[in-house]
């Protein structure tokens, strides 16, 4: 079957680095997607990866390792108001179970 | 700025009724989705539509339907509302057809008595 695990919960402090994993086991992969989510928010896109590497966007960065089904989310220089969930999801290339989301990893960020 | 509008932020229903929620976007996407979200599942995919009038299953598309009649609507469909389709459902829209850069509405809260 598809899946991907991500852990549940994650805590860090303000200021410091986290780094939110993601191992998927799927057919048919394409590329890794990255979602945060404030309590009672719409998920909003963060970052994207079809290829081997790191791809930085500011404070965030995403990495991708295809031989070894997965990925991570990186926060760096952590502000209060990443506190949220952070949902990895992957395209793969089939009509079915086309686009498959993780359960979220919930981030609390302490002072 | 992009926007994608769903028509209710709370909606209760009984059980058997047919209910209707609405998704409008104004980015002139292509590709429309609709998830469910329920804690400790995340999102999972019901339906999207990559065209008008073109529809996909998703991963759980039993006991819903869904129309798009124009580009920028997309409407989902409970032929018979029950109990466990108690959840949060969201609607997104994209350029592409995967999970790349999707935008999302803020979600309704559906309730099944």
């Amino acid at each position: 079957g598809q899946s991907l695990e991500q852990p549940s919960e994650v805590t860090a402090v303000e200021g410091a680095i986290v780094q939110i994993n993601c191992t998927y086991q799927t057919s048919g992969f394409y590329g890794l997607s990255w979602y945060q989510q404030h309590d009672g928010g719409a998920p909003t896109f963060l970052s994207y990866n079809a290829l081997d590497g790191l791809e930085e966007t500011g404070r965030f960065s995403s990495f991708l390792s295809r031989s070894d089904s997965y990925g991570y989310l990186l926060l760096q220089e952590l502000q209060m108001k990443d506190s949220a969930s952070y949902f990895c999801a992957v395209d793969r290339y089939s009509s079915a179970s086309k686009i498959i989301f993780g359960s979220g990893t919930r981030l609390s960020i302490r002072p | 700025d992009v926007k994608v509008t769903q028509s209710s932020r709370y909606l209760v229903k009984r059980t058997g009724e047919k209910v209707f929620l609405e998704c409008v976007q104004d980015m002139d996407h292509e590709n429309m989705f609709w998830y469910r979200q329920d804690p400790g599942l995340g999102l999972r995919l019901i339906y999207f539509s990559y065209d008008v009038k073109m529809k996909e299953k998703g991963d759980i598309p039993e006991g819903y339907s869904v129309s798009r009649e124009k580009k920028e609507r997309f409407s989902l469909i409970l032929e018979s509302a029950s109990t466990n389709q108690t959840s949060m459902y969201l609607c997104a829209s994209s350029l592409q057809d995967g999970a790349y850069e999707q935008y999302f509405g803020p979600g309704t809260r559906l309730t099944v008595t």
